[in-house]
């Protein structure tokens, strides 16, 4: 089955501890990306992948890290977390064309205490 | 830059009434448009894209949506609601002539509730 697989869906820490969500996609997509969700904000996006080794800064990237070594995979990493990361994080992927639609995972929530 | 303005946050409707969810773009060239939906705890699905084809666009689940240029609009309908399609709705735009891959701007959402 074709699918964005994010890992964890729930996760709770406090303020500087170090975390990682994973994302892997088995479509063979060049494209990949993470947005975060926001009440009333809707989607804004964290940073995003073309291809391998190829990763930019979206809208909101202060405070977050990423990495694509592999086609499949683009996990976001959080090396100070902070009460305003708190929130839902998607990770989503596609062809590269503007007119591909994204696939996107069930989403991680993460609470920052 | 482009932005893409959803008006109303929540939307309410009676079961088999009109569903209408309203968006509307800026964008400098014409743009590739979709409508997405996110029922809870899930991710967004894709209900339907506009991509310089035909402007009237049918999507799954019985919504279309129009693109009207003139009134940069893309507003989002169903004839008739049913209590499934209680979820979150989301605009996004993308420019075609990005040549950064598949950047979308997405809209804030609209939460449309079905009442019986």
């Amino acid at each position: 089955e074709a699918q964005v697989t994010q890992n964890p869906r729930y996760l709770i820490t406090v303020t500087g501890k170090k975390l990682t969500v994973t994302c892997s996609q088995n479509m063979n997509h060049e494209y990949m990306s993470w947005y975060r969700q926001d009440p009333g904000l809707g989607l804004r996006q964290i940073y995003y992948s073309m291809n391998v080794e190829v990763t930019d800064k979206g809208d909101v990237p202060e405070g977050y890290k990423v990495s694509r070594k592999e086609k499949r995979n683009f996990p976001l990493i959080l090396e100070s977390p902070s009460p305003n990361q708190t929130s839902l994080y998607f990770c989503a992927s596609s062809f590269r064309r503007g007119n591909s639609p994204l696939h996107f995972g069930n989403g991680t929530r993460l609470t920052v205490t | 830059a482009q932005s893409v303005t959803q008006l109303g946050s929540h939307v309410s409707v009676s079961e088999g009434a009109l569903v209408l969810l309203r968006c509307n773009y800026s964008s400098s060239v014409p743009p590739y448009l979709f409508w997405y939906v996110q029922y809870p705890n899930q991710g967004l699905q894709l209900l339907l894209k506009y991509t310089s084809a035909a402007t009237l666009v049918k999507g799954i689940n019985g919504f279309e949506a129009e693109f009207k240029k003139s009134e940069t609009s893309f507003h989002l309908t169903k004839p008739s609601a049913h209590m499934s399609d209680a979820a979150e709705y989301f605009c996004a735009v993308s420019d075609p002539g990005n040549n950064a891959g598949n950047m979308l701007t997405f809209g804030g959402g609209t939460r449309l509730m079905v009442k019986p």
